[in-house]
């Protein structure tokens, strides 16, 4: 029973270029959430999907971030344009439902934007 | 937006020792508490999920109370090994269904 996929594990851009980071929850979890790390900060809440629908979005940035969780396929965060203020760890968890069931965690994509 | 604060942010102990920490958060409009541990380069792993005022849950020499009356939590290490050196992460989910992380407490397990 695979856990979490994300992928890559390290991605580098250049400021401008666009990044996609990618999620496959564990196999039967239909809720998804993305969290980003930002250095020496703890983690901070993007953005919660149920499939084919954002749920909670306030944690993400209005403008060139997106997500998606599309009814086929993995969850994609995309952030067009990247600066070198969205160098970070991006995490995603998947849960069965909401509230008191546990978060299975990936093992996060490293973004570092030169 | 919740406010989850976790103290002490660091912790040295000898092996053997047990140790705790807490996390604070609004009493009102609570719905479930997570602990986690994190180890650096790894994910996240899931200790232990509360919801019930007065919840006691265990594992292993690691144990975990829930007090939603006065908004708190602590977890409790027994006997700490050198293994047991990582972040500790407390997360709280209220009306907003996602979890709102504190900073964590860093524990290093001195041999």
């Amino acid at each position: 029973n695979a856990g979490v996929m994300q992928n890559p594990r390290h991605l580098v851009r250049r400021r401008g270029q666009e990044a996609r980071l990618r999620c496959s929850p564990v196999k039967g979890h239909s809720h998804v959430y993305w969290y980003r790390q930002l250095p020496e900060e703890g983690l901070k809440f993007m953005v919660y999907l149920q499939k084919e629908n954002i749920i909670d979005e306030s944690g993400m940035p209005k403008e060139r971030f997106s997500a998606e969780f599309p009814k086929e396929g993995p969850s994609i965060l995309r952030i067009q344009q990247v600066v070198r203020g969205d160098s970070a760890a991006y995490f995603c968890a998947s849960s069965l439902g909401e509230g008191s069931y546990g978060y299975t965690f990936g093992s996060g994509t490293r973004l570092t934007v030169v | 937006i919740l406010n989850v604060e976790q103290s002490p942010q660091s912790l040295h102990v000898q092996e053997g020792d047990s140790t705790n920490f807490t996390c604070s958060f609004p009493s009102s409009n609570f719905y479930a508490l997570h602990w986690y541990r994190w180890e650096t380069a790894k994910s996240p792993e899931a200790l232990f999920v509360m919801t019930l005022n007065g919840d006691e849950k265990k594992k292993g020499r690691i144990s975990a109370t829930l007090n939603t009356k006065e908004g708190y939590s602590y977890l409790y290490i027994k006997g700490s090994q050198p293994e047991d050196s990582a972040t500790y992460l407390c997360a709280v989910s209220g009306s907003a269904r996602q979890l709102t992380f504190g900073s964590g407490t860093q524990l290093t397990v001195l041999p």
